[in-house]
């Protein structure tokens, strides 16, 4: 139980588009979702958190602009990276916790975005 | 606040030699403390969680960790290290205010040679 998955896995895009990354809950329904951000060899950064139904709260630093995020339905959210540069090349992940007191996330297995 | 500091970047063991992955923690709450591992190019695997009950956590793989308030440390081993093992491991505190906001470690990279 409690898998997330992300779409796609890889995408490589020229500088300008735009991509979206969606993370799905398969097997609960995640109150919470979060995005996070992995530089090469570096450690996971949060971007945002979002809540179903509700706007997501960005991180210092973040531009919500730049990083539109969607929380639809309770096991569904997308990150929408708007005019994609080449500096936005990175590993991007996902993960879901299915809310409460319970603190435990249910990590996707991420996707690699580059941008050229 | 809270922070996690992992005090090695890399570790290299022998295969079938003890695996120790050190962890220091801070935080103005009671925390829940993680370990999740990364193999290359993949995404994160919850290997064990302490959350205020037993201090010494059991995980997946053959994975522990102890729960140290006096030396606010949660340090990750295994008896045995497998080639397997290689990957990179995340130590995590998390708030226990109920809200899920995870601060990560730097990471550290577990090399298994055999």
């Amino acid at each position: 139980g409690a898998v997330v998955s992300q779409h796609p896995s890889w995408v490589i895009c020229k500088s300008g588009t735009s991509v979206k990354i969606e993370c799905r809950s398969l097997d609960f329904q995640a109150t919470t979702m979060f995005w996070y951000r992995q530089f090469p060899k570096q450690s996971l950064m949060l971007m945002a958190t979002s809540n179903e139904g509700s706007k997501a709260t960005y991180e210092q630093g973040v531009e919500k602009d730049k990083f539109l995020i969607n929380h639809a339905s309770l096991t569904l959210s997308t990150l929408t990276v708007t005019s994609a540069h080449p500096e936005d090349s990175s590993f991007y992940i996902c993960s879901a916790s299915p809310g409460g007191k319970q603190e435990t996330q249910y990590f996707g297995p991420g996707t690699r975005l580059l941008v050229l | 606040a809270q922070s996690v500091t992992q005090l090695d970047s890399h570790v290299s063991v022998s295969e079938g030699t003890p695996v120790l992955l050190r962890c220091n923690y801070s935080s103005s709450y009671s925390p829940s403390l993680f370990w999740y591992v990364q193999h290359p190019n993949k995404g994160l695997q919850l290997l064990l969680k302490y959350t205020s009950a037993a201090t010494l956590v059991k995980g997946i793989n053959g994975f522990e960790a102890e729960f140290k308030k006096s030396e606010t440390s949660f340090h990750l081993t295994k008896p045995s290290a497998h080639m397997s093992d290689a990957a990179e491991y995340f130590c995590v505190v998390s708030a226990n205010s109920g809200y899920s906001t995870l601060t990560f470690g730097k990471g550290t990279m577990l090399l298994v040679s055999p």
